[in-house]
């Protein structure tokens, strides 16, 4: 079965840093979303993204936030100063309709410290 | 937005036990899907259920779209099924996101 791939699995880095968290969507889907869970807290909606740009976003992706799909496979998220508050799983997830049946990869968990 | 609520949010079986999970939204969906996620924090999809009734093994989901609720059914719990539950919806006609609920903790033991 298809699989979103998600690298790294685990991220440890100092506050102020920068930080990128790449995703393989599945490779027919046309959308992609970020999304992210704080410990213990439930799955907040990032980011979507479809044909080179962002489609909706919310209150959480502010400028410290950029998504790129820099090649035809990858879709990467950014985050240019990390915060301790930015310590989170994140998930990446594509689907080949708007909005539904997604797929969601294994997630990374970042650390800032 | 839409706003979705679960219940019961934890929930502890024994091994062999069935139950049922119910997930309740503030406002009509055309997206809607049940995720398990396992103690190593991966969200695995299980279902992808607007209306309807859906079954996979042990588990099944029945969506009632027009009252704004759906339901997971485990039969036969296992210790394996232990973890969090969580549903999601979104309407595509407003939003291409997905806004989950908090969650069910499902415990089951020996």
């Amino acid at each position: 079965e298809p699989e979103v791939t998600q690298t790294p699995s685990h991220q440890v880095t100092q506050m102020g840093q920068e930080v990128i968290l790449r995703c393989v969507p599945i490779s027919n889907h046309l959308y992609f979303y970020w999304y992210r869970q704080i410990l213990g807290q439930k799955v907040e909606f990032l980011v979507s993204f479809y044909n080179n740009e962002i489609s909706e976003k919310s209150e959480i992706f502010d400028d410290q936030f950029s998504v790129e799909r820099p090649d035809g496979s990858n879709f990467t998220l950014k985050i240019r100063s990390t915060k301790l508050e930015d310590s989170a799983m994140y998930f990446c997830a594509s689907s080949e309709v708007r909005g539904t049946g997604y797929t969601f990869g294994s997630g990374t968990r970042l650390t800032v410290v | 937005g839409i706003q979705v609520e679960q219940s019961p949010p934890d929930l502890i079986l024994q091994e062999g036990a069935n139950s049922t999970l119910r997930c309740n939204f503030s406002d009509s969906v055309n997206n809607l899907q049940w995720f398990h996620q396992n103690p190593w924090g991966q969200l695995i999809n299980l279902f992808y259920i607007p209306s309807g009734t859906k079954q996979n093994g042990r588990l099944s989901a029945t969506t009632v779209a027009t009252e704004r609720y759906s339901l997971l059914y485990i039969s036969s719990s296992q210790t394996t099924d232990s973890g969090v539950y969580f549903c999601a919806g979104g309407n595509t006609g407003t939003a291409s996101k997905l806004t989950f609920g908090t969650g069910t903790r499902l415990q089951v033991t020996l």
